[in-house]
């Protein structure tokens, strides 16, 4: 059991350019989540998926943000045309799914996102 | 909606004192509670979870009695140590995801 593991860590972009980040959950976890946290506050939740279907997604999400998960496994988090508001630290959770919920969710260590 | 409120900090004790978090929520449905912990330079970890009324979470001697009358969920320890100093999180689940709240610094001085 490796943990969850997030790359890259750090992403210093330029505004409207896209960005993709890689959330890989720990092996044989069924259920994947992203959430976003900007400085001084806590983590605010994005999406969530159950092997690869996408099945919650937060009104906070716009149109500019996409996350997939195609096999079950790893997932992606691409957001286009950033902004400089877009500028946090984006953090992936994944859980077993096994003993139904709430089981416990295992986080990442982030990446963190800043927009120029 | 749902919601969680913490108190602000930062929370500055002495090592040995008495610690509490006060935290309460506002939720639709019924709610598992958390406790999640984030260490200096380190991810979120969790720190402890009650699934229904009048459940007790306990981890390294912090506790929390989910309270659904007051619909809260403080988070105590008795003696902390300069190793606790991090910044908690209390959390609600339901409807698939986490609500946080937005965090408590705690800073424990010798």
């Amino acid at each position: 059991d490796t943990g969850v593991s997030q790359d890259p860590r750090h992403k210093i972009t330029k505004r409207g350019q896209n960005v993709t980040f890689r959330c890989d959950p720990i092996s044989e976890h069924n259920r994947l989540y992203w959430y976003r946290q900007t400085l001084g506050q806590g983590p605010e939740f994005l999406t969530y998926f159950q092997n690869e279907a996408q099945l919650e997604k937060s009104r906070l999400l716009s149109d500019r943000f996409s996350a997939e998960r195609p096999k079950g496994s790893f997932s992606t988090l691409e957001i286009q045309r950033t902004e400089q508001g877009d500028s946090a630290m984006y953090l992936c959770a994944s859980s077993s799914g096994l003993a139904g919920p709430p089981d416990t969710q295992y986080f990442g260590p982030g990446t963190r996102l800043t927009v120029l | 909606g749902n919601s969680v409120t913490q108190m602000e900090g930062p929370v500055t004790l002495s090592e040995e004192a008495f610690l509490t978090i006060n935290c309460t929520y506002t939720a639709t449905g019924y709610p598992s509670l958390f406790w999640y912990v984030q260490y200096p330079g380190e991810g979120l970890q969790l720190l402890l979870k009650a699934t229904k009324a009048d459940d007790k979470g306990s981890n390294k001697g912090f506790e929390a009695t989910y309270r659904k009358e007051t619909t809260s969920f403080h988070l105590e320890k008795g003696s902390v140590q300069v190793s606790d100093s991090a910044v908690y999180f209390c959390a609600l689940f339901v409807s698939n995801m986490l609500t946080f709240g937005g965090g408590t610094r705690l800073m424990v001085k010798p």
